[in-house]
């Protein structure tokens, strides 16, 4: 009964690999995010998707394609992945209007 | 676009004694400010949130303070246990529309037994 889940929760892959990071949510909401939060803790905003539409893209590499087949799901598929994409990518989720935002529980990208 | 800066970025206290944490905000538009605390390993999660409409909000130990005129605000932790120790995140936002949550850079609170 998580209300925002992701899959996988750790990924270790090499340079040069594309991978993907899955997300849902069961509660209903109309809003879901991808927030990168790098070594020095700090949560980035990356994506922002309302009802399926893209409403945010925070200035990210085009190598970083979200995807959003209905608005409980957001996916985060990444191409030709770099070291420097090491780091905790968290999706989040909220009601109309921003409220009740819930964040999923991580998934830690290491890069080798 | 909103600009969240969040002081100190580390933060050791005793046990029992209180905490604050600051923050300042650039986009006088925001009008929601909430708290996240984030325990190694874990998600962010909501502990207390403030609108604009108010200037204090209490819930048992902590409580946040909003300025709006200087557009800043703080949390306060009173009594604080080991158990408060985390990463402690400010946001702000304006609430309607879609814009997302726009985070402080954390600080990390120590509470030493």
């Amino acid at each position: 009964d998580t209300a925002v889940s992701q899959t996988p929760k750790y990924l270790v892959t090499q340079m040069g690999n594309d991978k993907s990071i899955k997300c849902e949510q069961n509660l209903g909401h109309d809003t879901m995010y991808w927030y990168k939060q790098d070594s020095k803790k700090f949560l980035k905003i990356m994506f922002s998707y309302n009802n399926k539409e893209l409403i945010i893209n925070e200035t990210v590499p085009n190598r970083f394609s979200p995807k959003s087949p209905d608005k409980a799901h957001l996916n985060l598929h990444i191409n030709s992945l770099e070291l420097g994409d090491s780091a905790v990518y968290f999706c989040a989720s909220s009601r109309a209007g921003g409220r009740g935002y819930t964040f999923g529980s991580g998934t830690r990208l290491t890069v080798v | 676009g909103e600009n969240v800066e969040q002081h100190p970025s580390t933060l050791s206290v005793q046990e029992g004694d209180s905490a604050v944490i600051k923050c300042t905000y650039s986009d006088s538009a925001s009008n929601y400010f909430p708290w996240y605390k984030q325990e190694l390993g874990k998600r962010p999660q909501l502990i207390i949130d403030i609108r604009s409409n108010v200037g204090e909000k209490k819930d048992q130990r902590i409580a946040v303070t909003l300025n709006k005129t200087a557009k800043h605000f703080s949390l306060h932790i009173t009594e604080t246990q080991p158990e408060d120790s985390a990463v402690y995140f400010c946001a702000a936002r304006l609430d309607s529309g879609n814009t997302p949550l726009v985070f402080g850079k954390g600080t990390r609170l120590s509470v030493i037994a």
